[in-house]
């Protein structure tokens, strides 16, 4: 069974760091690109980033380009975020999601999706 | 960066009668090399991380029920619900992924019971 926890959310002042976590199994995690997607409190949903099964290629959305770091573990079969310089609009609950078919960079379409770890920028 | 709406903001349909949404892409999203549409649809219910239904605009997912479709290319798709059901009350998203430097998902489509 596909399973992704993801960990290490929390609240945080802004300007501070947080580094989120998404522990994946029940598939070969190296092979498929990784992203994470984000849901403020009672609003839609935003792409953040995503990586591809290699690491080799990664993308950020404008919002988060430079303050946002993605990378992976594939032999630890984790996924991670790292978040900087935090802001009251990075406020959200912020989801880790799979690919849905193997692709050499990232296909873009999500077919699994972790239950997502809240994120709290406020002072 | 491609902006994708969705309407209406939300229905109420009937159970048993058809519901239908729009999404619309401010370009398009026909990738001319594999001339697929590159265009999915989501459901999200409360509490729940969203599932994906639809993708290349009309395949289904594995183990989506058939009353669900989606159609419609370049620009212009709809999901449509043909007869629904109590546990289709959700909010349904849709979402581009013509291009891996930004990922755009519509602002969603509250669908309830009437």
């Amino acid at each position: 069974e596909v399973q992704l926890l993801e960990s290490g959310g929390g609240l945080v002042q802004p300007g501070g760091s947080l580094r989120l976590s998404c522990a994946a199994s029940g598939f070969t995690f190296s092979r498929y690109a990784m992203s994470w997607v984000r849901q403020a409190p009672g609003k839609g949903l935003e792409w953040v980033s995503s990586i591809s099964g290699s690491a080799g290629s990664t993308y950020y959305a404008d919002s988060v380009k430079g303050r946002f770091t993605i990378s992976r573990d594939n032999s630890k079969n984790t996924l991670y975020l790292q978040m900087n310089s935090l802001r009251a609009e990075d406020t959200a609950v912020y989801y880790c999601a799979k690919d849905s078919v193997i692709v050499v960079v990232v296909a873009g379409w999500f077919d699994m999706w972790g239950q997502g770890t809240m994120v709290t920028v406020s002072s | 960066d491609i902006v994708m709406t969705q309407s209406p903001d939300s229905l109420a349909v009937s159970l048993g009668e058809r519901a239908t949404i729009s999404c619309k892409s401010s370009q398009s999203v026909l990738y001319r090399s594999n001339n697929k549409n590159h265009l999915a649809w989501y459901q999200q219910k409360p509490g729940q991380p969203p599932k994906l239904l639809i993708y290349w605009a009309s395949t289904r997912e594995s183990g989506v029920p058939d009353r669900f479709s989606g159609s419609g290319s370049g620009t212009d798709f709809t999901l449509t619900i043909s007869s629904l059901q109590p546990e289709d009350v959700a909010v349904y998203y849709c979402q581009q992924y013509y291009s891996p430097s930004l990922f755009t998902f519509g602002p969603g489509t509250k669908v309830d019971i009437k």
